[in-house]
């Protein structure tokens, strides 16, 4: 119950595509989900994160799509660039009294010149 | 404002050995986590801290891993004696506080190789 699923596991866009990457949970109690991009040699870095009283967050060209009665959740990014290639990891948070985050597997974009 | 800083950047030990891995926080951040990633994965949680109380160290392997947050800042997580399947990144995170779901900033992480 306290998976996050995501996929796919790699990715390949032309630059100028929407690259989409999907997420899934079971817990109903994860109520922060947040997006984290990590290049090689780096630690993850926070992208994007939407709570569940919206459905939709967008920042610049990156935007998370949610549907809590599917308890899914995903990352748009539109008009892809080279600069974008790194891996994405979903997570999902209980911000109650865990307080922990909860990673999928991670998604390897590369977006082709 | 410098961000969570981990040392060393990287490390080579022979199994059986002992290793210790430093993490400093954000200045100010309650909650501190320490993670694994392996090859290809998403981080695991390993043990996270609310100032210096470890609140949750369920997936930490007692038997040869431990950590302390000595005055609820710096952090060190050790492992010994070490074994072939410990190679891997361990990932420092910190958190105004976690308890509410705010962001988590990681530090660049300690790659491990055990030969």
């Amino acid at each position: 119950q306290q998976q996050v699923k995501q996929s796919p596991q790699s990715l390949i866009v032309q630059k100028g595509g929407i690259s989409i990457i999907n997420c899934a949970y079971e817990n109903t109690a994860f109520d922060y989900f947040p997006w984290y991009q990590q290049f090689p040699g780096k630690g993850p870095a926070l992208l994007i994160a939407i709570r569940p009283d919206v459905s939709e967050k967008k920042e610049g060209r990156f935007t998370i799509s949610f549907n809590k009665s599917a308890k899914q959740f995903s990352l748009h990014i539109m008009d892809s660039q080279p600069g974008d290639s790194a891996t994405y990891f979903c997570a999902a948070g209980d911000g109650g009294s865990q307080g922990n985050l909860i990673f999928g597997k991670g998604t390897k974009l590369s977006v082709k010149p | 404002e410098a961000g969570v800083v981990q040392s060393p950047r990287y490390k080579i030990i022979e199994k059986k050995q002992p290793v210790a891995f430093w993490c400093n926080p954000i200045s100010g951040h309650n909650t501190l986590y320490w993670y694994l990633q392996n090859l290809g994965q998403g981080p695991e949680l390993l043990i996270r801290y609310e100032n210096e109380e470890a609140v949750d160290d369920s997936q930490l392997p007692k038997d040869r891993f431990s950590a302390e947050r000595l005055k609820g800042v710096d952090s060190t997580l050790k492992i010994q004696p070490a074994e072939l399947g410990d190679s891997a990144v361990y990932l420092c995170a910190s958190s105004l506080d976690g308890r509410v779901g705010t962001e988590a900033f990681f530090g660049q992480g300690t790659r491990l190789t055990v030969v």
